[in-house]
């Protein structure tokens, strides 16, 4: 089983600059996956990127890039360019390949400012 | 295309009382899920189904039961509601039978047991 840990319960930024949020995870699988989800106050979630623990190069979507270190066991977030529809809850979510689960962390709360 | 729908959005019960949440995805996924979203928390994995006709259970499936009535439809039962099982609960589905890190999620069901 995976533990996901995500140690910032909140953040603040400045509309435009970029912002890095935390995630650390734990397993001892070999295949698994690491995520983000958006979850606006609508309540929603949302996907916003993926990173598989084979894959060589950090992931990107967009303004979206995750900084994958599997040596520190680290999945971390890049936003750039924050925008103020950014502000919302994100969780970082793993996902071992051999189950049919994701394991969410506790999430970031993420306040854009003007 | 609706996506994943869920129903009712919001629902009242008393301690004892049973009741059937609803989902609904019209994307022909094979696996659908029931996730609880606790107050500052992610998400945690109530019951899946990879396809017609299979149930597993998640992470927290006490007090729940499932039915995966066709492809399209996945129904989580609270048999007797306890005040613990308070929470907004959240409909997903993905494509494969297998592992998808990919999961498209409903608006969610936000739950009150008195």
């Amino acid at each position: 089983a995976q533990k996901i840990t995500q140690t910032q319960p909140g953040m603040f930024v400045q509309e435009k600059e970029a912002v890095t949020l935390d995630c650390t995870y734990d397993t001892s699988d070999q295949s698994y996956g690491l995520f983000w989800y958006k979850q606006p106050s609508s309540g929603e979630m949302i996907f916003l990127i993926y990173q598989g623990s084979y894959d060589e190069q950090n992931a990107t979507e967009g303004r979206y890039s995750l900084n994958f270190q599997k040596a520190r066991k680290s999945a971390n977030l890049v936003i750039s360019a924050s925008q103020l529809g950014d502000s919302a809850m994100y969780f970082c979510v793993g996902g071992d390949t051999g189950r049919r689960a994701l394991t969410f962390g506790s999430g970031t709360r993420l306040q854009v400012q003007p | 295309n609706a996506g994943v729908t869920q129903t009712p959005k919001f629902q009242v019960l008393k301690t004892g009382q049973s009741m059937t949440l609803q989902c609904a995805q019209d994307m022909n996924h094979n696996s659908m899920y029931w996730y609880r979203q606790d107050p500052g928390m992610g998400l945690r994995l109530i019951y899946y189904s990879a396809s017609e006709g299979t149930t597993d259970k998640g992470e927290v499936p006490n007090g729940y039961n499932v039915s995966r009535l066709n492809k399209r439809e996945f129904s989580l039962r609270l048999e007797s509601a306890a005040p613990s099982q308070t929470s907004v609960y959240f409909c997903a589905s993905s494509p494969g039978v297998y592992f998808s890190y990919e999961q498209y999620f409903g608006p969610g069901t936000r739950l009150t047991v008195t």
